[in-house]
Formats: C-alpha cells, structure tokens, sequence
C-alpha cells in the first residue's frame, strides 16, 4: 500500500525559499501511470493544487504560482521535492503531497488524486 | 482557468439524513470531477472520481452524479462519521481547481 510523508522546514522567513520533500513508500515516482502532486491549504481556507511532475519527468504547474515553483523528483530515493522562492505570508499553508492515479478517457489520460501525505505546516514568518 | 463553486458553503444536518451537495463548474469539465472529504486536522480522502465512480473503500451511502457542468455529491444516510469538509475538483484542464468547500454539521 502506497504511502507518502512530507518533510521540510516549518518556519522560513519572508523572501527566502520554501523547500520540501515528499517520500513514496510501498511504491515508485518512476512507475507508470501516476502522477505526484502538490496541493496547498492556507489556514481556515480551501485547498490549491500547486502542480505535478509525471512518471516520465514532465512537470505542469498552476500560472499563479509558475514564476516561483520547481517541482522535481529523485527516483534513487524514492521522493519527489517542491521549491517554492521569494516566499511572502501568503504562503503560509498546510502543504500535501498526492498522487495521481491515471485514467483513460476518450484515448487520453486524466489524474485523480487517490493517496495524500498527512500534510506539513509551513509558516512564513 | 475553471472555476468550481459549491452549495450550500454550510450545512446542518442530523444523522439518518438524506444530503445533497452541489457543485457546478464554469466550463464543461465532461466527467473528469472527483468529490473529497476532508476532517479538522487531516488531509483530504477522496470519496468519488470520475464524476460518479465510488473510490475502494468508501461507504456505498456515497454516491455522486452529473456530468458538464453540474455534479451533485450525495449521502444518503447521514452518520456521526460524515461530519466534516467536502471539496468538488475538476481534473479535466489545468490548473487542476477545487471547489470552496461544504462543511457538514450536526443540526
């Protein structure tokens, strides 16, 4: 059974980069058929997916945060890594990671994300 | 982007409850739209994918419906268990979008 933990700092100061890494037990970052996500949830609010890098390396993120993100993986470690620059208060948030299950619909493939970490605080301060 | 939003934003409810939750998007997202709960302190567990599809696991008292641009998720029975946060997300165009969220309480 696929399980995933989030680790990373839980306080970086203003301006500076936010870095954390998600690690896949029970499972691969380089298996096909999944994507792995970043999902964001500021406090009291609603949830924002940040983007994803696929089994192959290819990566998609949200434009509103595209200028500052980098999402990448180390399949040796079994774990994929947000970086997140010039953090404000704004991104103070409970960061998840996820992965997608892929789907096949009308000959193209769609993600739903099935398994999530149990999520890591991150305050921007 | 697709916006998704939500109705009711609050609910009150009492166990053995028939409920509904409705969610519509600002383009038609086909069925490609997955249903969460997510309770205080915890991260989101899906419940439904693909507009209708039952995630393994989850309770057949959830079931969800709908297709381009309204979707419902509904509970058909409502237990102490399905007090929490629900969140709509549209997974058909990116960036991926989630719903506002419905928060389920006890009447």
């Amino acid at each position: 059974q696929v399980q995933l933990q989030e680790s990373g700092p839980g306080l970086v100061k203003p301006s500076q980069t936010l870095s954390l890494t998600c690690t896949v037990s029970g499972g691969s970052v380089s298996s096909g058929g999944y994507s792995w996500s970043w999902v964001r949830q500021p406090p009291g609010k609603g949830l924002e997916w940040i983007g994803y890098i696929y089994y192959t390396g290819t990566t998609y993120y949200t434009p509103s945060l595209k200028s500052r993100v980098t999402i990448s993986r180390d399949t040796s470690k079994g774990q994929f890594s947000l970086r997140l620059t010039s953090v404000t208060a704004a991104d103070t948030a409970v960061y998840y990671c996820a992965r997608g299950r892929q789907q096949l619909v009308r000959s193209s493939f769609y993600y739903y994300m099935d398994v999530w970490g149990i999520g890591t605080t991150v305050t921007v301060s | 982007d697709i916006q998704m939003t939500q109705s009711p934003s609050t609910l009150s409810a009492s166990v053995g409850d028939r409920v509904t939750i409705t969610c519509r998007a600002s383009q038609r997202i086909s069925s490609l739209l997955a249903w969460y709960q997510q309770k205080p302190g915890k991260a989101p567990n899906v419940l439904i994918y693909k507009a209708s599809s039952l995630e393994s696991g989850v309770p057949s008292r959830f079931s969800g419906s709908g297709s381009g641009t309204e979707f419902t998720l509904t509970i058909s029975s409502l237990q102490p268990d399905d007090f929490a946060t629900y969140y709509c997300q549209q997974y058909n165009s990116y960036p991926w979008t989630f719903g506002q969220g419905t928060k389920v309480e006890i009447k």
